[in-house]
């Protein structure tokens, strides 16, 4: 099946830094999707990112399919950023079943 | 428009014991998947369904079962239940395959 990998796994940032997370998918896909776990286990939707770039407040995503990667910024961190960011892309089973990557834990200090 | 909603938040059941998880999608929403989280293995999928009929399978034992009902609402159940089976359960609905929306979790332990 399709493997999805990301780096780096961990991630210390001072509030303000930016930073680049990096999501690397073994095969072609339709789409990606980038998610955020806070510290109370919600996970939530940050982008559906077929392909190209998309931009939410200081959030953006690129993912370029032909090369099979997608990266996810984060500008002038906040503590509320922190978290783990996951992406995922689907099988080719149905909508549904996502292979998820093992995620980045983001901590962000004051 | 409400979102996911899973119920109970949290559970503690003993060994052997079996447990049933709730989910309601957001309306609408004819899709609803379940995950398992733990730490060692990640997210991991378990089912799919869609209009009542299970679409696809994790590679789950035969204890993890589900179903939809046709107001789209979800159970999961887990029977006989083993200490390894202690993790967040996940559920998520989606409309027309796009986003993914996931309701806060379950968390069980099993004791």
């Amino acid at each position: 099946g399709i493997q999805v990998e990301q780096s780096p796994p961990d991630l210390i940032l001072q509030e303000g830094a930016n930073s680049t997370l990096r999501c690397n998918f073994s095969d072609s896909v339709n789409n990606l999707q980038w998610f955020h776990q806070n510290p109370w286990g919600q996970l939530i939707n940050l982008f559906y990112i077929p392909s190209g770039t998309k931009q939410n407040g200081r959030l953006s995503a690129t993912t370029v399919a032909t090369e099979r990667y997608s990266l996810l910024y984060i500008s002038s961190s906040q503590t509320t950023d922190s978290g783990v960011y996951f992406c995922a892309v689907p099988t080719t089973d149905s909508w549904g079943k996502l292979q998820f990557g093992a995620g980045t834990q983001v901590v962000v200090t004051p | 428009k409400a979102g996911v909603t899973q119920t109970p938040r949290y559970l503690i059941k003993t060994r052997g014991q079996q447990v049933t998880l709730s989910c309601s999608p957001i309306s609408g929403h004819r899709s609803v998947s379940w995950y398992q989280q733990t730490p060692g293995q990640g997210l991991q999928f378990l089912f799919e369904y869609f209009s009542e009929t299970q679409r696809n399978k994790g590679n789950f034992p035969g204890r993890f079962s589900g179903r939809q009902f046709s107001n789209s609402r979800s159970e999961m159940n887990v029977s006989t239940l083993e200490l390894g089976d202690s993790a967040l359960y996940l559920c998520a609905s989606s409309l027309d395959g796009e986003k993914l929306f996931f309701g806060s979790g379950t968390q069980l332990s099993v004791l």
